[in-house]
């Protein structure tokens, strides 16, 4: 059983452009998450997908945003890229919108320059 | 709302020794808790989870962490460290009433196991 994957896994791109990170959820998981991991802190909540429409979401730009596929995948586009988006992007999958279990993808790791 | 402060950004202990990382929370509604560990270039794993059962939580890899209402405190122990331990670990919190994928971290501790 694959659990969740992300692509790719290292992103390198210019200030002011546009990225998509993909990520397909664990095999039966409905609800998928996005997490920015900057340099040396913890996880910071991004949004939260399921049933294709965003249903929470945390303190970022209009610049993130998200779509949930029929299948359950995902995808995180960034657009007009600073310097400062520079991180890991976790996705997180779990069982339902109110499952206490998420797991976590081995992340997309993006460089802006 | 919910907040998680992890009390020592380092912890460095010899093989064998006792383990203790320590995690104080703030939520505004009961808790639901959780340890994560994060090894180089990968994605977090969970280690253990509280969520209102017992207040001893035993996980994977021999950690266990107990939840104390009282202190507002979900510290991590492993009796005898090895030297596969050395990772970064999370503390992260949720409200009881919101989905697992909408926690909050930690910024991390990061534990070095000396031979």
């Amino acid at each position: 059983d694959a659990g969740v994957t992300q692509s790719p896994t290292h992103l390198i791109k210019t200030r002011g452009q546009q990225v998509t990170l993909r990520c397909s959820p664990k095999s039966g998981h409905d609800t998928v998450s996005w997490y920015q991991q900057a340099l040396g802190q913890g996880p910071q909540f991004i949004f939260q997908y399921y049933e294709e429409e965003e249903r929470q979401r945390g303190n970022f730009p209009d610049r993130f945003s998200g779509h949930q596929f029929p299948n359950y995948s995902s995808e995180l586009n960034v657009n007009a890229l600073l310097l400062g988006d520079s991180a890991l992007y976790l996705c997180a999958s779990s069982p339902g919108p109110r499952n206490t279990e998420a797991f976590f993808g081995q992340g997309t790791r993006l460089t802006v320059v | 709302a919910q907040s998680v402060t992890q009390l020592g950004s380092h912890v460095s202990v010899s093989e064998g020794a006792l383990v203790l990382l320590r995690c104080n929370y703030s939520s505004s509604v009961p808790p639901y808790l959780f340890w994560y560990v994060q090894y180089p270039n990968q994605g977090l794993q969970l280690l253990l989870k509280y969520t209102s059962a017992a207040t001893l939580v035993k996980g994977i890899n021999g950690f266990e962490a107990e939840f104390k209402k009282s202190e507002t405190s979900f510290h991590l122990t492993k009796p005898s460290a090895h030297m596969s331990d050395a990772a970064e670990y999370f503390c992260a919190v949720k409200g009881s009433n919101t989905n697992a994928g909408k926690s909050t971290f930690g910024d991390g501790t990061t534990l070095t196991v000396k031979p």
